[in-house]
């Protein structure tokens, strides 16, 4: 399958900064990013899809001006939680479908600690 | 957001075991696909399936695309200690990119 790669794996970072995790498609072009959140013990909920090229869409209930997303080539997208704040704090992933599949590859994930 | 009802919630077996897992949904997928979680890592995409009463193997794998299109299960056969983890059906409605998933099926392997 193809390969998706997240930086950092772990952040801490205290209440009211930003923090910046990155997405990479390694071996592929991606031309759409999905970044998901994932709260302990629950499933994936899908917080916004990124365009390369484009705005990103969010999904309702997700704050935009919160979550920034940037698509700004093929093979990274980058997600900065403004503002961050202890309810912030969850496990962050991204997937990317590649150009010879259409189903999602998801990255390692990024844990997000707010303190 | 919209869900899938996946069950069990929890599974407790012995080595050697076979597994059963399943997903039901209201709406209709054209897409079903069952991933699996381990502890602080994403999701590996095991098995997809794409057309009504598919049925796909992958290993010891099977699962299978309901007729209806509103639901698929997932089964093991002889699990293995190394099959623990989360496993999760997503599914993806026609003309839709997105994934709905599950809710996930916590599966515990005793040696």
């Amino acid at each position: 399958g193809a390969v998706v790669s997240q930086h950092p794996s772990r952040v801490i970072c205290k209440s009211g900064t930003s923090v910046k995790i990155e997405c990479r498609s390694l071996d592929f072009q991606a031309t759409t990013m999905f970044w998901y959140r994932q709260f302990p013990k629950q499933s994936l909920m899908l917080m916004a899809t990124s365009n390369e090229g484009s705005k990103a869409t969010y999904e309702q209930g997700v704050e935009k001006d919160k979550f920034l997303i940037n698509h700004a080539s093929l093979t990274l997208s980058t997600l900065t939680v403004t503002s961050a704040h202890p309810e912030d704090s969850s496990f962050y992933i991204c997937s990317s479908t590649s150009g010879s599949s259409d189903e999602q590859y998801f990255g390692p994930g990024t844990r997000l600690t707010v303190t | 957001g919209q869900q899938l009802n996946q069950s069990p919630q929890s599974m407790f077996i012995q080595e050697g075991e076979d597994v059963s897992m399943n997903c039901t949904s209201s709406s209709i997928f054209n897409t079903w696909l069952w991933y699996k979680q381990d502890p602080g890592e994403g999701p590996v995409l095991l098995i997809a399936l794409y057309k009504a009463g598919e049925l796909t193997s992958n290993g010891r794998l099977t699962a299978q695309f309901g007729i209806t299109r509103k639901d698929s299960f997932l089964n093991i056969s002889a699990s293995i200690p190394s099959d623990v983890g989360i496993y999760f059906c997503a599914g993806r409605e026609g003309g839709s990119e997105k994934l709905v998933f599950g809710k996930g099926t916590k599966l515990t392997v005793n040696p």
